[in-house]
């Protein structure tokens, strides 16, 4: 049972180039969302989703895409990348009617210069 | 807006103390509340729901209490180790979402031998 599986766990970009941070989860979970952490910020909810085809804004959704084509998965994508996007990604899942706590993928480090 | 508040100092506590770390939040009224436990490089952990109706949650040694009158939390951990060491984050719903969470920033706790 592999639970949130983020890929890459680490990322260097140049300010101005795109990429797709990738989140899968196989719990069967209708709610995920992506935050991002930054020292002495805490968790900030960029985007997040209630089931395929549904996603929505969260705190912090300028510069971020999100799709949920399927149950498993929630990639998120940098459209161009800026200096301010620095920080670690987490992707977490849920069941959606039951608050049971969230399952944490391992992070995304993502630098960009 | 809503607000999370946690100790932004770390905490230092002796091996076999009791550890007590406060969550104050203003601004609404939430349903329930989570803690989290995050290591250095890793995901935050699940550890306790406690729902506005409960003054009180145990598990193993940890217990969390939930004011709703003075919109605080206290996490304790009882007999603390140095294998408790870690970032603890509070988590509430979102105003109006149900199952998105606000994190606060989290306490560092370190339990020295």
């Amino acid at each position: 049972n592999a639970g949130v599986t983020q890929t890459p766990k680490f990322q260097v970009l140049k300010t101005g180039q795109s990429m797709t941070l990738q989140c899968a989860q196989d719990m069967n979970h209708e709610y995920m969302s992506w935050y991002r952490q930054d020292p002495g910020m805490g968790l900030r909810l960029i985007h997040y989703s209630v089931g395929a085809g549904i996603t929505d804004q969260g705190e912090v959704p300028n510069g971020y895409n999100v799709s949920r084509s399927t149950t498993e998965d929630f990639p998120l994508r940098l459209l161009s990348a800026a200096p301010s996007q620095t920080s670690v990604y987490f992707c977490a899942s849920s069941y959606e009617r039951s608050p049971g706590g969230y399952t944490f993928g391992s992070g995304t480090r993502l630098t960009v210069v | 807006s809503q607000k999370i508040e946690q100790n932004s100092e770390a905490l230092n506590i002796q091996e076999g103390k009791t550890a007590t770390l406060t969550c104050n939040y203003t601004n609404y009224s939430p349903a329930y509340l989570q803690w989290y436990r995050q290591d250095p490089g890793r995901g935050p952990v699940f550890l306790l729901l406690i729902r506005e109706n409960e003054k009180e949650k145990r598990k193993e040694r940890l217990k969390v209490t939930f004011d709703t009158t003075l919109k605080q939390s206290l996490f304790h951990i009882t007999a603390s180790q140095p294998a408790d060491s870690a970032t603890y984050l509070c988590a509430l719903p979102f105003s109006g979402g149900y199952n998105k969470l606000i994190f606060g920033a989290g306490t560092r706790l370190a339990v020295h031998p």
